[in-house]
């Protein structure tokens, strides 16, 4: 099966700078890498996804990039503000009629320090 | 507010009990998946009903169930409860079977002592 590891499980930025969270996946037949943040006790939040047949995509202060050769997607967060603070997901998926079960990784705690 | 309900918010119960979770998904969703997400294990999938029918399944214990309603809820059935079942249960809806966009709910913080 599909397995996802991402790295760092911690990362503390300065406000303003930018944050980089980075994850590789094993199933070479997933097409599908969404980012979730998930503040305390809450549900985790889309913030953005990518699709196998594209290499970039932007949105705002978040960007996330995708390598299907080297098998790894990251997320890119700019100006990071406090509100910015969370933990964030990123998951893998191969959407097909058997199904679309989401493979997460392990999350990001994002501390961002005013 | 993603438009996914579940109830109820939390539930604390002692073990060897059984309990119900239930799933409202998006108006016209027909794909249902539920999540555990415990602070040892992350989050993991556990089972996803389409239009009824059982589709895809994760590591779900045999002392779980699911089911997905006529009218599209959902109900996650946990028995012979143990202290490591201790979790949050999302549930998470999308447009139909292959759709990969999921909308996650609220969750329900369950609680075994």
């Amino acid at each position: 099966g599909e397995n996802v590891e991402q790295h760092p499980s911690t990362l503390s930025v300065q406000e303003g700078d930018s944050a980089v969270i980075k994850c590789t996946y094993s199933d070479s037949a997933s097409n599908y890498f969404p980012w979730y943040k998930q503040e305390l006790g809450k549900r985790p939040q889309l913030i953005i996804d990518i699709r196998s047949n594209v290499g970039e995509k932007k949105d705002q202060r978040i960007a996330v990039t995708l390598n299907k050769t080297a098998k790894h997607f990251s997320l890119h967060i700019t100006e990071t503000q406090p509100e910015d603070s969370a933990v964030y997901f990123c998951a893998a998926s191969r959407a097909n009629n058997a199904g679309n079960m989401l493979t997460f990784g392990g999350g990001t705690r994002l501390m961002v320090k005013p | 507010d993603s438009g996914v309900t579940q109830t109820p918010k939390h539930l604390i119960t002692a073990t060897g009990q059984r309990v119900t979770l239930r799933c409202s998904p998006r108006s016209g969703d027909l794909s249902v998946y539920w999540y555990q997400q415990s602070l040892d294990q992350g989050l993991q999938f556990l089972i996803q009903y389409y239009n009824g029918e059982e589709r895809a399944k994760g590591n779900i214990l045999e002392r779980f169930s699911a089911q997905q309603f006529p009218d599209l809820h959902s109900e996650l059935n946990l028995s012979s409860l143990e202290l490591g079942d201790s979790a949050l249960y999302f549930c998470a809806s999308s447009v139909d079977l292959q759709a990969d966009t999921q909308y996650f709910g609220p969750g329900t913080r369950l609680t075994v002592l």
